[in-house]
């Protein structure tokens, strides 16, 4: 079984440009996370979905906005791209359940210059 | 924040020794669990201990909870070479899946 996907792999941007990323959930999970990992630091949360509704959210600034579609398959968009955007961005994706454990994708690392 | 915060920030040994790594945290649990990661690419999920357990064993994995003091332990047994990553503890789970990660622990395993 294929595990969580994610696309692009790296992407360069410039300031104020906007950004889409995508990510795939193992097959039948219907939780996906977003998360943000710059370098030297551990992943901080930005986003939770489940069964397409917005679950929770990290102390991100309003450019950051995230969508989950039938599929399960989730889109999260930042906007008004600064340099200090430029990170690992996670996604990973959980089976039923509260707490239970993470699976990642191989992440996507976003420059801005 | 519940955050963790994993001690120490970088660890080197030899292959063959153990390992110990630890995390401690602000706030009540649902579970903490532990995760690797290689060369800054995705995490790749270790252990899982519930608040309502003192100890956990996964192959050459020791990991250990004292929820009064709010830290945790992760203990490598016997490490090797392919054990060199960085690892983190990840609190949370009492608003569903939202996880706080620490800085985590660079480890790195001379052959």
């Amino acid at each position: 079984d294929a595990g969580v996907t994610q696309s692009p792999t790296h992407l360069i941007k410039t300031r104020g440009q906007q950004v889409t990323l995508r990510c795939s959930p193992i097959s039948g999970h219907k939780s996906v996370s977003w998360y943000q990992q710059v370098l030297g630091q551990g992943p901080q949360f930005i986003f939770q979905y489940y069964e397409k509704e917005e679950r929770g959210r990290g102390n991100f600034p309003d450019r950051f906005s995230a969508r989950q579609f039938p599929n399960y398959s989730s889109e999260l968009n930042v906007n008004a791209l600064l340099l200090g955007d430029s990170a690992l961005y996670l996604c990973a994706s959980t089976g039923q359940g509260v707490g239970e454990k993470l699976f990642f994708g191989s992440g996507t690392q976003l420059s801005v210059l | 924040s519940q955050q963790g915060e994993e001690d120490p920030q970088a660890l080197s040994i030899q292959e063959g020794e153990n390992a110990t790594m630890n995390c401690s945290y602000k706030t009540s649990i649902n579970n903490l669990q532990w995760y690797r990661q290689n060369s800054g690419r995705g995490l790749v999920h270790l252990i899982l201990i519930r608040s309502n357990e003192r100890e956990k064993h996964s192959g050459r994995l020791r990991v250990t909870l004292d929820t009064s003091k709010k830290s945790s332990s992760l203990l490598i047994t016997a490490s090797r070479a392919a054990d060199t990553a960085s690892y983190f503890c990840a609190t949370g789970g009492n608003n569903f899946n939202k996880f706080y990660f620490g800085s985590g622990t660079k480890l790195n395993v001379k052959p």
